[in-house]
């Protein structure tokens, strides 16, 4: 079966800070895989997706940026934290068939003080 | 990107309460219009998938309802329990790979 692991699962980080959060997915090839972030009072906001390696699509402009150096790695960075970047970050997989479902990790819950 | 709304925003129930909530999206393009459960500090976990117009789903107390002409699906709970709060959000597709997600109605049911 299919999971998905993210961490950390909690981080808090002053601003100006550099952040890596990384996402694994493991029992699914060649994935897309999805990174969205959820601020407070918002809903769901899709950040980045990739379709294969090196492959990312950005929704949405920002100081975060997303790498996949592999097929069931996904890596969301950012060189300097902003306040507005604190908020509940997931990331999902979609392999394919079903109507586009996603499935989501556990998330990462970031502070930036 | 496609505008989901969903409302309420937040409903609080007491315990043995039926409640329903809304969820709107674009009725052009539409293929598929997907429910989530998301209880906190865990994972968004799929509740139904929904493709034709009139499609009907049900798992135990909960069900949804789809009407894609005019672009919107209901959400209903019947005897709320506690263990039923959570945020419901509803995501809609046109097929391109991509969900959409509306802000979700956070369910609290009050023992």
């Amino acid at each position: 079966s299919q999971t998905i692991h993210q961490w950390p699962a909690t981080l808090v980080q002053p601003v100006g800070s550099p952040l890596s959060l990384e996402c694994t997915v493991e029992g699914t090839s060649n994935p897309n895989l999805y990174w969205y972030r959820q601020a407070a009072g918002r809903g769901l906001q899709l950040l980045f997706y990739s379709v294969g390696i090196g492959q990312i699509s950005s929704e949405v402009p920002q100081n975060l940026s997303a790498s996949r150096p592999q097929d069931r790695q996904f890596i969301l960075s950012s060189k300097k934290l902003l306040l507005s970047d604190s908020g509940f970050y997931l990331c999902a997989w979609f392999a394919g068939g079903h109507y586009n479902e996603q499935f989501f990790g556990p998330g990462t819950r970031l502070t930036v003080l | 990107i496609l505008n989901v709304e969903q409302s309420p925003q937040s409903l609080h129930v007491q315990e043995g309460d039926s409640t329903n909530f809304t969820c709107s999206f674009p009725s052009s393009n539409f293929y598929a219009l997907h429910w989530y459960r998301w209880e906190t500090a865990k994972s968004p976990e799929a509740l139904f998938v929904m493709t034709l117009n009139g499609d009907e789903k049900k798992k135990g107390r909960i069900s949804a309802t789809l009407n894609t002409k005019e672009g919107y699906s209901y959400l209903y709970i019947k005897g709320s329990q506690p263990e039923d709060s959570a945020t419901y959000l509803c995501a809609s597709t046109t097929g391109a790979n991509n969900l959409f997600f509306g802000t979700g109605t956070r369910l609290t049911v009050i023992p």
